[in-house]
């Protein structure tokens, strides 16, 4: 079946360090693919989104490309922020209305 | 409203009791959706709803669970005899046909 893959956490990171989150996926078609982010006490908010092989889904400094021959998904950004602190789900959606997430990663970012 | 709200936001219940988690989508979001989050997971799809219909319970977890949405807007997540294993956060999501999924703020349910 569907599955979603992520890199354990917790990741710790300082302020402005580059951060990659691996996520790879296993799908039948052709799925569209997301990364949701959890901040504490609070509702899955959506990050952003690709929908085809190749699209890059981009937001508040966060990139992911979607990459079909490596079925993979990777979240990254350049230089992170304390506020950056959450917990970040990869998830995808393969032509239903289902959704499969992956476990999470926690990202920790210190001052 | 401005998102997808859920009632209560934490509920304890005493192993055996029957409780029900409300979701008030957004407006004129024709989907909805009922995830299980257990602790340091991600969420599970148990099941969905476009209007009034439940079209998908096959990750409802037992009969024990129960889902409705009468008038194809607020939905209630019902679980009889509740369970330890049955803790962990609820989450309802809604969304326009086929679009993305708009989360809530989740029910976190703690069965002693």
């Amino acid at each position: 079946g569907d599955s979603v893959t992520q890199m354990e956490g917790p990741v710790t990171l300082s302020e402005e360090a580059f951060l990659t989150i691996n996520c790879t996926y296993t799908a039948t078609g052709y799925p569209s693919l997301f990364w949701y982010v959890q901040y504490p006490g609070e509702g899955l908010q959506l990050l952003l989104k690709a929908t085809k092989a190749d699209d890059k889904g981009s937001n508040k400094g966060f990139e992911a490309t979607y990459r079909k021959e490596t079925t993979s998904f990777h979240l990254e950004k350049g230089s992170v922020q304390v506020s950056d602190s959450a917990v970040y789900f990869c998830a995808l959606s393969a032509g239903t209305y289902k959704y499969i997430f992956g476990t999470g990663t926690r990202l920790k970012v210190l001052a | 409203g401005a998102g997808v709200s859920q009632s209560p936001r934490y509920k304890v219940a005493k192993r055996g009791q029957d409780v029900a988690l409300r979701c008030d989508p957004i407006s004129g979001h024709v989907s909805l959706f009922w995830y299980q989050q257990a602790l340091g997971q991600g969420p599970e799809f148990l099941t969905y709803f476009q209007n009034e219909a439940q079209l998908d319970k096959s990750g409802l977890p037992s009969d024990r669970f129960f889902a409705e949405r009468p008038e194809g807007s607020v939905s209630t997540l019902k679980i009889q005899r509740t369970q330890q294993e049955d803790s962990a956060v609820y989450l309802c999501a809604s969304s326009v046909r086929g679009n993305e999924q708009f989360f809530g703020p989740g029910t976190r349910l703690t069965v002693l």
